[in-house]
């Protein structure tokens, strides 16, 4: 699987937006950019996924870059409750699989 | 819908041991897969299951096994159980392979 770079961890302010970066420059064509978090105390939650166009869902915004080469994880208002691991993780399309190689993440810390 | 559940919570055993985890996935998902997190190598993937067949497996020893039922439940078994194996054991299921939904695990102590 292509790998992922992620800084080890993140600070930001109650009701501030944030940007999660994410690193990928061997990402191959049918390779779709997923993102997990963990809460303390729970198994990963889905946030969101893409191949190649921006996505929206009612948890996050997923920004791709042209190339491909990164991505940015965007919370729109940042609350306590998004203090989390953020795990970006690259699938392959066509796997058949449902397995998923995960990285370090980033630690996101909120403060009220 | 009931999420994915996973029993026990915790467990607490002796080195040698064998254990036994339970899985339930979410209603009509095939799919369940089994995940070992430590603080040291982080979340690493063990073993996927499909249709009561195995087909996908992660770089663990043979100790660790697992089997799905006809209801896609799940167990997975740890033989021979080292201070190592002491880890939070999460379990996922799938319907289509595009999202997992994870259990909240079960946490194994190894004594």
């Amino acid at each position: 699987d292509a790998k992922t770079t992620q800084p080890n961890s993140m600070e930001s302010n109650e009701e501030e937006p944030v940007h999660l970066p994410c690193n990928h420059s061997t990402i191959s064509g049918t390779d779709y950019i997923h993102w997990y978090r963990q809460l303390p105390s729970q198994g990963p939650e889905y946030v969101i996924h893409g191949l190649t166009s921006n996505v929206n869902n009612r948890m996050a915004s997923l920004a791709i870059a042209e190339d491909r080469k990164s991505s940015t994880l965007i919370l729109h208002r940042a609350t306590l409750r998004d203090a989390a691991v953020y795990y970006c993780i690259l699938r392959e399309g066509n796997s058949g699989y449902s397995t998923l190689t995960f990285g370090k993440g980033t630690m996101l810390l909120v403060s009220p | 819908k009931a999420g994915v559940t996973q029993t026990p919570r915790y467990l607490i055993k002796t080195r040698g041991q064998q254990v036994t985890l339970s899985c339930s996935p979410i209603s009509g998902h095939r799919s369940v897969s089994w995940y070992q997190q430590t603080p040291g190598q982080g979340l690493q993937f063990l073993f996927e299951y499909f249709s009561e067949t195995q087909r996908n497996k992660g770089n663990f020893p043979g100790r660790f096994s697992g089997r799905q039922f006809s209801n896609s439940r799940s167990e997975m078994n740890v033989s021979t159980l080292e201070l190592g194996d002491s880890a939070l054991y999460l379990c996922a299921s799938s319907f289509n392979n595009e999202k997992l939904f994870f259990g909240s695990g079960t946490q194994l102590s190894v004594l």
